[in-house]
């Protein structure tokens, strides 16, 4: 069936380190690619999209670009900030179901 | 805009008592969704509401009762709250299939 898989955390960085957390989907159809953020204690919050193969959806410095020949949607940054710290979710849409499909999440610390 | 409103933030309830979960979003969208997050466990998804007048099992249906009041208003209920409940319980909505989920602020319920 559909699923999400990205890297399990924790991740813990330095201030200004380059980051990476991995995700990648089963394929089935031709879905639109999201990334969540969920700041302590708060609810989840959209980081950034990707409607269709090769877009690049970029906020706040974040970008993912939606890769179909490795079905993966990587989240990067160039130099995190200590309020980055949260746990980031990638999910996938699943289709006329209406549903998303959800990774387990990833939880980044970032380190002054 | 308020997006999507949850009420209440905290609640704790005693094993068998029983409570209705508030939702309600203001961007006219038309599917909604109840999950329940736990450590380790990510977002799992208890009921979804595809349109008014339409619910359907998540992955974790059972202690559970949900109602789409109307096209704003979808509430969970639990009839006779167990240990096993204790957990956040976020509340979201969506416009489309392939479009980004709001999320409400979430509830978290012990259950004791």
């Amino acid at each position: 069936g559909d699923s999400v898989t990205q890297m399990e955390g924790p991740v813990t960085l330095s201030e200004e380190a380059f980051l990476t957390i991995n995700c990648t989907y089963t394929a089935t159809g031709y879905p639109s690619l999201f990334w969540y953020v969920q700041y302590p204690g708060e609810g989840l919050q959209l980081l950034l999209k990707a409607t269709k193969a090769d877009d690049k959806g970029s906020n706040k410095g974040f970008e993912a670009t939606y890769r179909k020949e490795t079905t993966s949607f990587h989240l990067e940054k160039g130099s995190v900030q200590v309020s980055d710290s949260a746990v980031y979710f990638c999910a996938r849409s699943a289709g006329n179901n209406r549903k998303l499909i959800w990774g387990l999440g990833t939880s980044l610390a970032v380190n002054p | 805009n308020a997006g999507v409103t949850q009420t209440p933030k905290f609640q704790v309830l005693k094993t068998g008592q029983s409570m209705t979960l508030q939702c309600a979003q203001d961007m006219n969208h038309n599917s909604m969704y109840w999950y329940r997050q736990d450590p380790g466990m990510g977002l799992r998804l208890i009921y979804y509401s595809a349109s008014e007048g339409t619910t359907d099992k998540g992955e974790v249906p059972n202690g559970y009762n949900v109602s789409r009041l109307n096209k704003r208003e979808f509430s969970l209920r639990l009839e006779s709250a167990a240990p096993s409940q204790t957990s956040v319980y976020f509340c979201a909505s969506r416009e489309r299939w392939n479009t980004e989920a709001f999320f409400g602020q979430g509830t978290r319920l012990t259950v004791v």
